[in-house]
């Protein structure tokens, strides 16, 4: 099994840009995250997908930030404009539930910086 | 405000020596995970307690869930430079049938050879 796959694994961007991150969960999976991580807020979620439908998207920063599942394999999160204090490393999670474990699998990121 | 909190934020230790990590909360959790984290990755999953008291181990690592499902400590024995890494906790709270899990700020730990 290949992992939760991420692209770009960096990206470096001027403000104002539209930038769009990738993710392909493990197969199987039923449930999808986007998380963001930084020094001074530690790893937040920001929205999930069961089955490809957006769950909870309360942490989802503003307007600016979208994120779409078309289907089982592939999701997107977008961020139109881009501003400098979005620069942080964006996680991909994917889970399956066997039983009471609840195995969450993360990708290997993507480090965003806006200039 | 982070939902739980880890001590120590910094540990620097040399190879050999025992130490313990805490995670802390005011909220019951529903089960609570830890993760190592190492630099240019994503987190990898440890363990994951649901039982209030119980305590799992995974070779030199010791992981204990608390009473009250609160609060959980990740001891690690005569640690080693491999263990080096960026510690998260993460509780769940049940909601609707599904655990929404809330991170911790992390440990950064170094092991010196």
């Amino acid at each position: 099994d290949a992992g939760v796959i991420q692209s770009p694994r960096h990206e470096v961007t001027e403000m104002g840009q539209e930038v769009t991150l990738r993710c392909k969960p493990i197969s199987g999976h039923d449930y999808l995250f986007w998380y963001r991580q930084t020094m001074m807020r530690g790893l937040e979620l920001l929205i999930y997908f069961n089955n490809n439908v957006p769950i909870d998207d309360s942490g989802m920063p503003e307007d600016r930030f979208s994120a779409k599942m078309p289907n089982a394999s592939f999701s997107t999160l977008k961020i139109q404009p881009s501003e400098p204090r979005d620069s942080a490393v964006y996680f991909c999670a994917s889970r399956r539930r066997d039983g009471y474990q609840e195995t969450q699998y993360f990708g290997p990121g993507t480090r965003l910086l806006v200039l | 405000t982070q939902l739980l909190e880890q001590s120590p934020q910094f540990l620097s230790i040399q190879e050999g020596e025992n130490l313990t990590v805490y995670c802390n909360s005011s909220s019951v959790f529903s089960s609570l995970q830890w993760y190592r984290q190492e630099p240019g990755e994503g987190p990898v999953l440890l363990v994951t307690v649901v039982t209030g008291g119980e305590v799992k181990k995974l070779k030199r690592l010791t992981f204990q869930f608390g009473d009250a499902r609160k609060d959980s400590s990740l001891h690690i024995t005569a640690a080693q430079p491999g263990d080096t890494g960026l510690y998260l906790c993460a509780g769940g709270l049940l909601l609707y049938n599904f655990n929404k899990f809330y991170f911790g700020s992390g440990t950064k730990l170094n092991v010196k050879p």
